[in-house]
């Protein structure tokens, strides 16, 4: 696509259940990155996808996060058991290969607001 | 640990003033430091550095980067209220972008 696409763009959802973020990177893009930016913070770094292959999952905050990738292309952020402190705008971006270091470009973010 | 600082926090200035925000970092690695201008949600891109002392520059918004000391800055001359948003600095180490905590700007008119 032209753009990095994330869906939901807003998703209210109650303590205890699981949402699915989606992110539907610039077509060719081979790095996936999921940022997660709370109100008023800096982005913090989740997860980084080179293909279908996560070699950095170390920032995902605890055993309640995941992620996936299919087809070098889509990515799925999964949330298990939401807490209100996943509250925050979960961003995607895609670079194409990293050799010396390629501008990143964000989708417009899904809000999710733990209720 | 890597990380990437910016200063000041937030800054408040009047349409016409000249702003510079600055980024210093320590990163395993350095590829390339990026500058993104972020309103509402998404940051969209304003530059991307990884010679020392060459400028970029883009209108009104201009920025350098001095790998010997670790820092870049992004200068903003005749400011107007459009410039108001987080400026983030985010740096490439290895494979993944650390990203500062931004600067607030808001220019009043």
């Amino acid at each position: 696509g032209a753009g990095v696409s994330q869906s939901p763009s807003n998703k209210v959802t109650e303590k205890g259940k699981d949402v699915e973020l989606r992110c539907d990177p610039i077509s060719g893009h081979t790095a996936l990155y999921w940022y997660r930016q709370s109100l008023g913070q800096g982005l913090e770094f989740l997860i980084y996808f080179q293909g279908n292959s996560a070699p950095d999952k170390s920032g995902l905050p605890s055993d309640r996060f995941s992620a996936e990738r299919t087809g070098g292309s889509v990515s799925t952020l999964t949330i298990q058991r939401t807490q209100q402190e996943d509250s925050a705008v979960y961003l995607c971006a895609s670079s194409s290969y990293m050799s010396s270091g390629n501008t990143i470009y964000f989708g417009e973010g899904s809000w999710l607001t733990v209720v | 640990e890597d990380k990437v600082v910016q200063s000041p926090l937030s800054l408040v200035v009047h349409e016409g003033d000249t702003v510079t925000l600055n980024c210093s970092y320590e990163v395993t690695n350095f590829r390339s430091l990026l500058w993104y201008k972020q309103e509402k949600k998404a940051p969209t891109f304003l530059f991307m550095l990884t010679s020392s002392g060459i400028e970029k520059k883009s209108g009104r918004l201009s920025s350098i980067l001095d790998k010997k000391e670790l820092f870049s800055i992004l200068n903003i001359t005749a400011t107007q209220t459009g410039d108001s948003a987080v400026y983030l600095c985010a740096v490439s180490g290895t494979y993944k972008y650390i990203f500062g905590t931004g600067t607030r700007l808001k220019v009043l008119a």
